[in-house]
């Protein structure tokens, strides 16, 4: 069975100070990966989709980005916080463009 | 943009009661989704319906998609404490690609 972790599940950071967030899939391979920002009273909205390896689009102009280095693994960055990138993150996964993304577990983060 | 609408945003009911959530689009919708969100964790996915009239059940979980496909409902027949949690409806862009923009969720509670 197929699996997604991401983590860590809180964080707390400064502002100013560098974002790595980690997800990886398991049990599949070549799946589309998502990352997602949740935002209070705002649903959830789609950041970056990735198809493959080292293809990434990015949905919304912002100050995050993102990467695949491998095939299962999507990484969320950003060099330096800024307050408004407080949210909560949740990365997903997808057999194809057209089926359900079966979501990771979110990442809390609070940009301090 | 395309917008979902979802209502009512929170719903209180007693344990055994009946309730339905809507999803209202301005636009056609490609494919519309359910998902149940417990607070702080991951969605989880319940149901995906994309043509006009379907209707989908899963325990005691009703989804039905109008024949246009601009409004889905949600209904959950006597309803328990586990069924609590924020109900998020989404729907695929034109893009595809997953790129689903979401309601901004109907919190549930329900009392014992």
């Amino acid at each position: 069975s197929q699996t997604i972790h991401q983590w860590p599940a809180t964080l707390v950071q400064p502002v100013g100070s560098p974002l790595s967030l980690e997800c990886t899939v398991e049990g599949t391979s070549n799946p589309n990966l998502y990352w997602y920002r949740q935002a209070a009273g705002r649903g959830l909205q789609l950041l970056f989709y990735s198809v493959g390896i080292g293809q990434i689009s990015s949905e919304v102009p912002q100050n995050l980005s993102a990467s695949r280095p491998q095939d299962r693994q999507f990484i969320l960055s950003s060099k330096k916080l800024l307050l408004s990138d407080s949210g909560f993150y949740l990365c997903a996964w997808s057999w194809t463009q057209d089926t359900e993304a079966f979501f990771g577990q979110g990442t809390r983060l609070t940009v301090v | 943009s395309q917008e979902l609408e979802q209502s009512p945003q929170s719903l209180i009911v007693q344990e055994g009661k009946n309730l339905t959530i809507n999803c209202t689009s301005s636009k056609t919708l490609y494919g519309l989704y359910w998902y149940k969100q417990k607070y702080g964790e991951g969605l989880i996915f319940l149901m995906m319906l994309q043509k006009g009239g379907e209707e989908k059940s899963h325990e005691k979980i009703t989804a039905k998609l109008d024949e246009k496909k601009q409004q889905s409902s949600l209904h959950i027949t006597a309803s328990q404490p586990s069924h609590a949690g924020i109900y998020l409806c989404g729907a695929d862009r034109e893009t595809g690609a997953n790129n689903l923009f979401f309601g901004t969720g109907t919190r549930l509670t329900v009392i014992p």
